[in-house]
């Protein structure tokens, strides 16, 4: 069975701080992939990033960036420079890469990441 | 535009009454699937479904039915409601079958059962 947990239940950090959301993943497969998701107080659900299991190369997408270790089974999110927009519910998320498993998504229980002003 | 929708997006109903909340996307994705979502448990998926009439369970199936006639639509059916149903629904499609794809999610159902 496959299984991510996010153990930060909540971050509270003042704008312009950097803070980084942990994920941790245990799973059987070869090849898999990993996501992070964002959900605004609105509610709604988007899509942040993608990760394979064969492509350990970090990624950096303006104030966002993504640490991926295989070694350690981890796919941390770090946001530089943190805005109040920022305030959101991070979820990291697990999928099989194929076969009947690939309909499998296993979700963190999420961090609650609040930025004051 | 890519949408998923659902509905109803809210509903209160009584232990025992049946219903549904329908989903449905205009993306021709394979795959749709049902979370709910708790606080402090993140999203757990309840089914999916990898192409028409092919469904499958997810980690917490009990208590729901789904079925997936159309490509398009995937209704999530709750035979006889109890209040531990009382929950955030999400519904979500992605393109294909392989688990590389990201999942669109739609708005969400809250619903709640007295």
């Amino acid at each position: 069975a496959q299984k991510v947990t996010q153990a930060q239940t909540e971050i509270s950090v003042v704008e312009k701080e950097d803070v980084t959301l942990d994920c941790v993943y245990e799973t059987r497969d070869t090849t898999y992939y990993l996501f992070w998701y964002k959900q605004p107080p609105s509610g709604e659900l988007v899509f942040l990033i993608r990760r394979n299991s064969f492509d350990e190369q970090n990624e950096i997408s303006g104030r966002y960036s993504w640490n991926f270790q295989k070694s350690t089974s981890s796919f941390n999110f770090t946001i530089t420079a943190s805005q109040v927009v920022d305030s959101a519910v991070y979820f990291c998320a697990l999928t099989p890469g194929m076969g009947p498993n690939a309909g499998k998504s296993t979700f963190g229980d999420g961090t609650t990441l609040t930025v004051k002003p | 535009e890519a949408q998923v929708t659902q509905n109803p997006r809210y509903l209160i109903t009584v232990t025992g009454k049946k219903l549904t909340v329908t989903c449905s996307q205009n993306m021709n994705h394979e795959y749709m699937s049902w979370y709910r979502q708790d606080p402090g448990l993140g999203l757990r998926q309840i089914y999916y479904s990898m192409n028409v009439e092919v469904t499958d369970k997810g980690d917490v199936p009990e208590g729901y039915k789904v079925s997936r006639k159309e490509k398009r639509n995937f209704p999530l059916i709750l035979e006889s409601p109890s209040p531990n149903q009382t929950s955030l629904y999400f519904c979500a499609s992605r393109q294909g079958l392989a688990g590389s794809y990201e999942q669109f999610f739609g708005p969400g159902t809250r619903l709640t059962v007295l």
